[in-house]
């Protein structure tokens, strides 16, 4: 079984201040994570996503999230948030092997100028 | 095409009536899905496609909603009978592979009245 958790429906950032977005899951084999964007109106985009490798992967729009085993999480980051971040963010899990995928719920993000 | 396409992209209905909505998925897409999401909320996996394998229909809510795929081309999703509860946003995506992410179309925004 597969599943997946955001923390935090809404998240308020400054402009310029960091961006943390968490997701926690579970699998019972390795997993494929991926984040994706939801933009006011528009469909989802994919921003980045982990299969096998650096646990440490880099995205669209300055975006990057590392996958730790020992903490079952792949939390997204930038930087410097920037106003043409506000969006939706979702987290979601593959387990390796299989396509059926589980979404989590989805954290949006506001950034205030 | 470039990318996956939904039609129509809104369909206003009475309650009662069915609905049929069509996904085009990018050619050689082996994996298709359906999903809803009502407004203000996360995406509901509704229905999983791959190749010539036996549906995964774990998400549908009711035996009102049904979906075939032809091949590894056109998909449609049918809502018989559909009521006020089904207004939703129906985001179709397609995926060549699970490591490689889904690609989402722009949805089909259905109201029930």
């Amino acid at each position: 079984a597969q599943s997946v958790t955001q923390l935090g429906s809404h998240v308020s950032v400054s402009e310029g201040a960091l961006v943390l977005l968490r997701c926690n899951y579970s699998s019972s084999v390795p997993p494929y994570l991926f984040w994706y964007v939801q933009y006011p109106n528009q469909g989802l985009q994919l921003l980045l996503k982990y299969t096998t490798g650096a646990t440490l992967v880099k995205g669209i729009n300055g975006f990057e999230a590392e996958f730790k085993k020992s903490e079952t999480s792949f939390h997204l980051t930038k930087p410097s948030a920037h106003m043409s971040d506000a969006a939706e963010y979702f987290c979601a899990v593959i387990m390796g092997g299989y396509q059926k995928v589980t979404f989590g719920t989805g954290t949006k993000l506001q950034v205030i100028p | 095409g470039a990318g996956v396409s939904q039609s129509p992209s809104n369909k206003v209905t009475e309650k009662g009536k069915d609905v049929e909505l069509r996904c085009d998925p990018i050619s050689g897409h082996t994996a298709l899905y359906w999903y809803r999401q009502r407004l203000g909320q996360g995406l509901e996996f509704l229905i999983y496609f791959q190749g010539n394998s036996a549906p995964d229909k774990s998400g549908l809510p009711s035996d009102r909603f049904s979906a075939e795929r032809t091949g590894e081309s056109v998909s449609t999703l049918t809502i018989q009978r559909t009521q006020q509860e089904d207004s939703a946003v129906y985001l179709c995506a397609s995926s060549a592979q699970g490591a490689a992410g889904q690609y989402f179309g722009p949805g089909t925004r259905l109201t029930v009245l």
